[in-house]
């Protein structure tokens, strides 16, 4: 069965920086495409961003909202997916979900249980 | 970006009942578009996929359909464990966008 579990999340000040972990098990996890979305509390799913496999250069796709402050990164050899928050505001405050793909034009498959990214003074 | 308009945005029905939700694209996304339930605390869950396709394990009460701008998800007898809330998402094009979500609460 496939796993995804998150780690990261925490309380951090406006301006400053988080990073998200997000752990593979019970799958390839070096062929999927894999996404971080996030749901503010009370509200509906985000799109945050994505990551290809090696097999299409690990190229990157991010939303508008985050473009520039955050950055997606992934440890095939730990089987690993990271998410690098820098200059967070408060409307970065989030359950963060990290989410396996198969690929482009391939639907999410899998989610992690997310991890709650709470930024404010 | 593609907007993604679900409709109703919550409904009320009774255990038994068929429940339709709809959900309409932007711009045609041919059938790049997948459903998710969402039940409170809890990480979504993966239902369809390319419009009509069920994921594995999803009970065939589970049904969707259409194609371009206009999809829609069927629950063929509403159960206690289908009230939740439900998106639709395009993957066609970057960014992906979801819909907003349909809550269906008991009547």
């Amino acid at each position: 069965e496939v796993q995804l579990v998150e780690s990261g999340g925490g309380l951090v000040q406006p301006g400053g920086s988080l990073r998200l972990s997000c752990a593979d098990s019970g799958f390839t996890f070096s062929d999927h495409y894999m996404d971080w979305v996030r749901q503010a509390p009370g509200k509906g799913l985000e799109w945050v961003g994505r990551i290809r496999n090696k097999a299409n250069s690990y190229t990157t796709e991010y939303a508008a909202s985050v473009k520039g402050r955050f950055t997606i990164s992934r440890d095939d050899s730990k089987n690993s997916l990271f998410l690098q928050m820098n200059s967070l505001k408060t409307e970065d405050t989030a359950v963060y979900y990290c989410a396996s793909s198969g690929g482009s034009y391939r639907p999410i498959q899998h989610w992690g249980q997310g991890t709650l990214v709470t930024v404010s003074s | 970006d593609i907007q993604m308009t679900q409709s109703p945005s919550s409904l009320s029905a009774s255990v038994g009942d068929r429940v339709t939700i709809t959900c309409r694209a932007s711009q045609g996304i041919s059938n790049y578009l997948a459903w998710f339930q969402q039940k409170p605390g809890k990480a979504p869950k993966s239902l369809i996929y390319d419009a009509s396709s069920l994921q594995s394990g999803v009970p065939s009460k589970f049904s969707g359909s259409g194609s371009g701008t206009d999809f829609t998800l069927t629950i063929s007898s509403l159960q206690p464990e289908d009230f939740a809330t439900y998106y639709c998402q395009q993957y066609k094009n970057y960014p992906v966008t979801f819909g907003g979500g349909t809550k269906v609460e008991i009547k």
